[in-house]
């Protein structure tokens, strides 16, 4: 398997802050790395996808300038929430896969409250 | 399109008993399926995964599934549940390079 970290594991913010989660990938070079976001007893949904050298996709309805993604290297990812408010509270997860390859790798998720 | 679903929100079982929770899945193409478990407030943890080899496999902690073509299915079964099996599970397909999809999952209660 491949490790990979996340960072902070738990946020607190007040609203109209912004808040970055990075996610580093500690073995691997990831070409590919994808953001989702965990509502409380839901399932995954998909935010975005990210590609070295390349901007994000982002997919329906998730704002780009809202949630700014930045795949700096090919072992970091960042994930800003910009202007947090009280609904962007949820569990974030990232996850990191080898080119052309199916598995994926999944960061500890990072858990943000916006007060 | 592709979809996962999965039949049941929540499956209780006693301690020592089978653990069946069920996963069917829509795809044009010939997807990878997946397992996940987690429990609350951590990450995903892998449980086991089909890539178009052995149809029975066999993951971690005991847990099996069978990939069934003609029925697209992809059903995680146990034969004996332990306590520690309580638990949120996700079923996901995807392809090469894609994100995953995920089922909406099953929690799984353990009663002793």
């Amino acid at each position: 398997g491949a490790v990979v970290s996340q960072h902070p594991s738990r946020v607190i913010c007040k609203s109209g802050t912004s808040v970055k989660i990075e996610c580093r990938s500690l073995d691997f070079q990831a070409t590919t790395m994808f953001w989702y976001r965990q509502f409380p007893k839901k399932s995954l949904m998909l935010m975005a996808t990210s590609n070295e050298g390349s901007k994000a996709t982002y997919e329906q309805g998730v704002e780009k300038d809202k949630f700014l993604i930045n795949h700096a290297s090919l072992t970091l990812s960042t994930l800003t929430v910009t202007s947090a408010h009280p609904e962007d509270s949820s569990f974030y997860i990232c996850s990191l896969s080898r080119s052309g390859t199916y598995e994926q790798y999944f960061g500890p998720g990072t858990r943000l409250t916006v007060t | 399109a592709q979809s996962v679903t999965q039949l049941d929100s929540h499956v209780s079982v006693s301690e020592g008993t089978p653990v069946l929770l069920r996963c069917n899945y829509s795809s044009s193409y010939s997807p990878s399926l997946f397992w996940y478990v987690q429990h609350p407030n951590k990450g995903l943890q892998l449980l086991l995964k089909y890539t178009s080899a052995a149809t029975l496999v066999k993951g971690i902690n005991g847990f099996e599934a069978e990939f069934k073509k003609s029925e697209t299915s992809f059903h995680l079964t146990k034969p004996s549940a332990h306590m520690s099996d309580a638990a949120e599970y996700f079923c996901a397909l995807n392809q090469a390079g894609t994100a995953l999809i995920f089922g909406k999952g099953t929690t799984l209660s353990v009663s002793s």
